[in-house]
């Protein structure tokens, strides 16, 4: 079985703050896929990232930034200089050989002006 | 192009009523999958086709939840005998193929009175 930790339930900054958003994953698999979505009060899920297993190399893209680590089983995601507009539920989410998806809980992250 | 399509936005009923929910993928996508969330939760697997068969439906919740996919392309998520507890946003998302990164599509929220 397959599980996704979002342990952080919700985060308020201030706006130019970094924020990190944590996320642990536990699965048997050797190939997997880690994601990122953006949920804004709109509702719709954006993609944000794709990961292999094999790709432990970070990234980055503008503002954020992604850090993947095998050995502690964790992909967080850092928003550099935070802007309102990123406030929005946050969710990581883990695909294995199933080829079904295992969300977190999400972190509701709020940027106050 | 087009994004991922579901028609309605929302959805009334009373229990024990039927219902039909629509998913126009992203044209060319093989897979599609649906998804019910819950407030505060992270979406939940329900069934996911490759091309017109269900090649995964062991997140449907019970027989009353029953989806089709004749053509390869709009899927419909059908309930029976709604109950107060299938109120929910159901979400649809589409990929070129299994594991590759999916795209959501706004959702339906269906309220079961």
């Amino acid at each position: 079985a397959q599980k996704v930790t979002q342990a952080q339930t919700e985060i308020s900054v201030v706006e130019k703050e970094d924020v990190t958003l944590d996320c642990v994953y536990e699965t048997r698999d050797t190939t997997y896929y880690l994601f990122w979505y953006k949920q804004p009060p709109s509702g719709e899920l954006v993609f944000l990232i794709r990961r292999n297993s094999f790709d432990e190399q970070n990234e980055i893209s503008g503002r954020y930034s992604w850090n993947f680590q095998k050995s502690t089983s964790s992909f967080n995601f850092t928003i550099t200089a935070s802007q309102v507009v990123d406030s929005a539920v946050y969710f990581c989410a883990l695909t294995g050989g199933s080829y079904i998806p295992t969300f977190g809980r999400g972190t509701s992250l709020i940027v106050h002006p | 192009g087009a994004g991922v399509s579901q028609t309605p936005s929302n959805k009334v009923t009373e229990k024990g009523k039927y219902v039909e929910l629509r998913c126009d993928p992203i044209s060319g996508h093989t897979a599609l999958y649906w998804y019910r969330q819950s407030l505060g939760q992270g979406p939940e697997f329900l069934i996911y086709f490759q091309g017109t068969g269900a090649a995964d439906d062991s997140g449907l919740p019970n027989d009353r939840f029953f989806a089709v996919r004749p053509e390869g392309s709009v899927s419909t998520l059908k309930i029976q005998r709604t109950e107060r507890g299938d109120s929910a946003v159901y979400l649809c998302a589409s990929s070129l193929r299994e594991a590759d990164t999916q795209y959501f599509g706004p959702g339906t929220r269906l309220t079961v009175l």
